[in-house]
């Protein structure tokens, strides 16, 4: 069953704690990404890999960290500099070509809350 | 820069009759378009895509949507709406950065469904 998984489902963090978000998926894509969901927003970048060992800052990456040692993982940290990290988070992957936009496919969310 | 308007935050519908959810974008490039829908603590999951081959694009669930670049609208519709349908949809454009795809998104239509 092809997909990508995300866990926990539901991460509960102290102040003042790092926490590592799990993103793993089967289907063979090149590329991964995460973003954060906020009430009564859109998306928001925090870090995508086109590659393995290569990634690339999004839109709000500051207090975020991340790694892509393997294809099918991207593991996201939410550091303690991340100022109000409580959210839903969202890994999504896609195919990688030359030219031409790939859909991007989702995991079903990670929701964080600080306590 | 690309960017994303949703017309309406909330749209609330009776069972059987027509939906229509608005989007308007603005891209620099020759976007690549699509619909996302998002059920309560859910992930996304993929309605339909415009990619510049036909203007009326038919998707899962009965949905379609229509590109109007004279307008830079992409407005989502269904013939009848069925209780299943409540949900939070996402408008999103796309831009290349690279080889991988960016995605901006509108802040979201939360769709009601009533008997």
């Amino acid at each position: 069953d092809g997909g990508i998984t995300q866990s926990p489902k539901y991460l509960f963090r102290k102040e003042g704690q790092n926490v590592t978000l799990s993103c793993e998926q089967n289907l063979n894509h090149d590329a991964m990404y995460w973003y954060r969901q906020d009430p009564g927003q859109g998306l928001r970048l925090i870090y995508y890999s086109q590659i393995v060992n290569d990634f690339q800052k999004g839109d709000i990456a500051e207090g975020y960290s991340v790694s892509r040692e393997k294809k099918e993982s991207f593991p996201l940290t939410v550091t303690s500099a991340q100022k109000n990290p409580t959210a839903f988070y969202l890994c999504a992957s896609s195919i990688v070509r030359g030219q031409g936009t790939d859909t991007q496919y989702f995991g079903p969310g990670t929701r964080l809350t600080v306590l | 820069a690309q960017s994303v308007t949703q017309l309406d935050s909330h749209v609330s519908v009776s069972e059987g009759t027509p939906v229509l959810l608005r989007c308007n974008y603005s891209s620099s490039y020759s976007p690549s378009l699509f619909w996302y829908v998002q059920h309560p603590n859910k992930g996304l999951q993929l309605l339909l895509k415009y990619t510049s081959a036909a203007t009326l694009v038919k998707g899962i669930n009965g949905f379609e949507a229509e590109f109007k670049k004279s307008e830079t609208s992409f407005h989502l519709t269904k013939p009848s709406a069925h209780m299943s349908d409540a949900a939070e949809y996402f408008c999103v454009v796309s831009d290349q950065a690279g080889t991988a795809s960016k995605l901006t998104f509108g802040t979201g239509t939360r769709l009601q469904v009533t008997l």
